[in-house]
């Protein structure tokens, strides 16, 4: 079955420092892999996407993510975390031309 | 560019009271159109898409219905809520598919229903 999996409720951070927020996904075939936040109350807002092409990809706020087809991994990272980032976060997977599948989402929390 | 629509923000409805959630699109054309739920500020649970113009898919079997009258415009309904349909509704919109085209989902602001 195609699924995607967010290992971790919460992550906790200090400002300034680096932060990863994990996201593994099983699917048949090249997936399509997105990162989305949601601040409390709104609606949730496109990070990055990867499509093909260099496993790096740069988003929104600093943000970026790392695909890693041998891990079947596409960890969310930020190399100095800022207070204001402190939100929910979500991984998606499109398996090809099927539906986008999201994961159960990770809350990060940024301490002052 | 494009923005997104949902109204009203928040609502409070009796239980067995209908329902009405709508969703508009702006600045785009022949969209695809998704109706999640989201509970307890966690996973999206969808509950229908759109390809077209009364074209409605549904993904979960319940008490809510949805509508396409109009390209750009969603409807999500019931007859007669219930206490579990409380929770938050996200619209979403994407691009329709062609030869190479990965369609990101744009979300609306969302609706917040607590039936009582």
């Amino acid at each position: 079955a195609q699924s995607v999996a967010q290992p971790e409720d919460q992550v906790n951070v200090a400002e300034g420092n680096p932060l990863t927020v994990k996201c593994t996904y099983s699917v048949s075939g090249n997936p399509y892999l997105f990162w989305y936040v949601q601040y409390p109350n709104r609606g949730l807002q496109f990070l990055l996407k990867y499509i093909t092409g260099d496993n790096l990809v740069k988003g929104s706020y600093g943000f970026e993510a790392e695909f890693n087809k041998s891990q079947t991994s596409f960890h969310l990272k930020k190399p100095s975390a800022l207070v204001s980032d402190s939100a929910l976060y979500f991984c998606a997977v499109r398996p090809g031309a099927s539906k986008i599948i999201f994961g159960s989402g990770t809350r990060l929390s940024i301490r002052p | 560019s494009q923005t997104i629509h949902q109204w009203p923000a928040t609502l409070v409805q009796p239980v067995g009271s209908p329902l009405s959630l709508e969703c508009t699109v702006e600045g785009t054309s022949n969209p695809n159109l998704y109706w999640y739920r989201q509970a307890a500020g966690r996973g999206l649970q969808l509950l229908f898409y759109s390809v077209g113009i009364g074209q409605i898919s549904s993904e979960v079997p319940q008490n809510l219905s949805a509508s396409r009258p109009q390209d750009r415009q969603f409807i999500l309904s019931s007859k007669k809520l219930l206490l579990s349909d409380s929770g938050f509704y996200l619209c979403a919109w994407s691009t329709s598919g062609g030869a190479g085209n990965v369609e990101t989902q744009y979300f609306g602001p969302g609706t917040r229903l607590l039936v009582l």
